[in-house]
């Protein structure tokens, strides 16, 4: 397996764009994790799904962020509009269960908004 | 406040010393995890421990649930042990708080 897939790995944008971050999780895990991680508050868990269902979004910062997993293979970040604090590395990770083995992350995102 | 708290921040070893790293939690939790960033970025999973202990290769974690404290040790440390370490305690509701991270450096 080629483990957990995010892209891209870099993303320049300007404040106000729409960045749209992917992920593809590991084959039959059913629980995916989107983090952010800045050098200001560490690594946060944002959102995270079980079967493709969002169970728990009480990290997502603001409005601003919507995260979505129409099937089991893939899943979507989304920032609209971005702005410059939220500039930060994005992990996606992928496991059988929120409590269970199997957890593995991705290379992440590295986002800046200028 | 800080739901978990670790310690010590940094800590630098001479190779082959015995490492421990500290990690205590105010929370009820369902499990307690921790994860190693390399200096790349990169994070891995090390253990999901919800009691006693766990075991692989060098790396041993535990936990004492009614103190609120997991440690995690590395035996015969080696310089590519050098890393960050989290922990991150996931409560009975399956919120997650994290640590800020222990930078361990492995002296040749």
């Amino acid at each position: 397996d080629a483990g957990v897939i995010q892209s891209p790995r870099h993303e320049v944008t300007e404040m106000g764009q729409e960045v749209t971050l992917r992920c593809k999780p590991i084959s039959g895990h059913n629980s995916l994790f989107w983090y952010r991680q800045t050098m200001m508050r560490g690594l946060e868990l944002l959102i995270y799904f079980n079967n493709n269902v969002p169970i728990d979004d009480s990290g997502m910062p603001e409005d601003r962020f919507s995260a979505k997993m129409p099937n089991a293979s893939f899943s979507t970040l989304k920032i609209q509009p971005s702005e410059p604090r939220d500039s930060a590395v994005y992990f996606c990770a992928s496991s059988f269960g929120v409590l269970s083995y199997g957890y593995t992350f991705g290379s992440g995102t590295r986002l800046t908004v200028v | 406040k800080n739901e978990v708290e670790q310690s010590p921040q940094n800590l630098t070893a001479q190779e082959g010393e015995f490492i421990t790293i500290n990690c205590s939690y105010s929370v009820g939790i369902s499990a307690l995890h921790w994860l190693q960033q390399h200096p790349g970025g990169g994070i891995v999973s090390l253990f999901m421990l919800s009691s006693g202990k766990k075991k692989h290769g060098r790396l041993i974690a535990t936990i004492n649930i009614q103190e609120k404290h997991s440690s995690l040790h590395i035996t015969a440390s080696h310089p590519r042990d050098s890393a960050v370490y989290i922990c991150a305690a996931i409560d009975t509701g399956n919120q997650f708080y994290f640590g800020t991270g222990t930078s361990l450096t492995v002296i040749p």
